[in-house]
């Protein structure tokens, strides 16, 4: 198993760009989410996913969309991107239907810097 | 709405030295979840411990200890021993089991081993 895998791992973008950071999961886990991880700000949460076809915000969601077509897949697009998106984007999968009682499984994270 | 607080921002020990990660936690949730996890230089995040509130037996493995204490809302985190390799970021994290909510994350806290 691969577990988590996102990509790009490194992105520089230029102010009002578009762009999607891809996850993807082959552990057949329910629930997927992505974080930002910021200096002094921990790990915030901006979308997540309890299966297929089902989407939620987070505490940060604004400018980012989400979709969750498969389990496997849960893509984050950053619609225009602005210097305060400048982040390390960290994916995490879960394998319990109840979103908190399993261990989250987190991705290598996505350094995106926006000029 | 839940909420973890961790006030040490950084802390410094010498090699061999005990050292203690204060968390403390705030929900309405009368059944939830605590986690630590850690996240080294390298920079993924490594899964250690996770808790449910009618469990409040301290758990030891190896050098690390866990103190969770419903009383003072608190799940504090003991290395023993301290080793350079402990050098890292640590993360408390709370869910809701009721309310069905995701990981909240504290901000962190960095703790840097010294040879």
């Amino acid at each position: 198993n691969a577990g988590v895998t996102q990509t790009p791992k490194f992105q520089v973008l230029k102010t009002g760009q578009s762009m999607t950071l891809q996850c993807a999961q082959d552990m057949n886990h329910e629930y997927m989410s992505w974080y930002r991880q910021d200096p002094g700000m921990g790990l915030r949460l901006i979308h997540y996913s309890v299966g297929a076809g089902i989407t939620d915000q987070g505490e940060v969601p604004n400018g980012y969309n989400v979709s969750r077509s498969t389990t496997e897949d849960f893509p984050l697009r950053l619609l225009s991107a602005a210097p305060s998106q400048t982040s390390v984007y960290f994916c995490a999968s879960s394998v319990r239907l109840a979103i908190n009682t399993g261990e989250l499984f987190f991705g290598e994270g996505s350094r995106l810097t926006v000029l | 709405a839940q909420k973890v607080t961790q006030a040490q921002t950084e802390i410094s020990v010498v090699e061999k030295e005990d050292v203690t990660l204060d968390c403390v936690y705030e929900t309405r949730d009368t059944t939830y979840y605590l986690f630590w996890y850690k996240q080294p230089p390298s920079g993924e995040l490594v899964f250690l411990i996770r808790r449910n509130s009618f469990d409040e037996q301290n758990e030891i493995s190896g050098r690390y200890s866990w103190n969770f204490q419903k009383s003072t809302s608190s799940f504090n985190f003991t290395i023993t021993a301290s080793q350079v390799v402990d050098s890292a970021v640590y993360f408390c994290a709370l869910s809701e089991a009721t309310r069905n909510t995701p990981l909240v994350f504290g901000k962190g806290t960095r703790l840097s081993v010294i040879a």
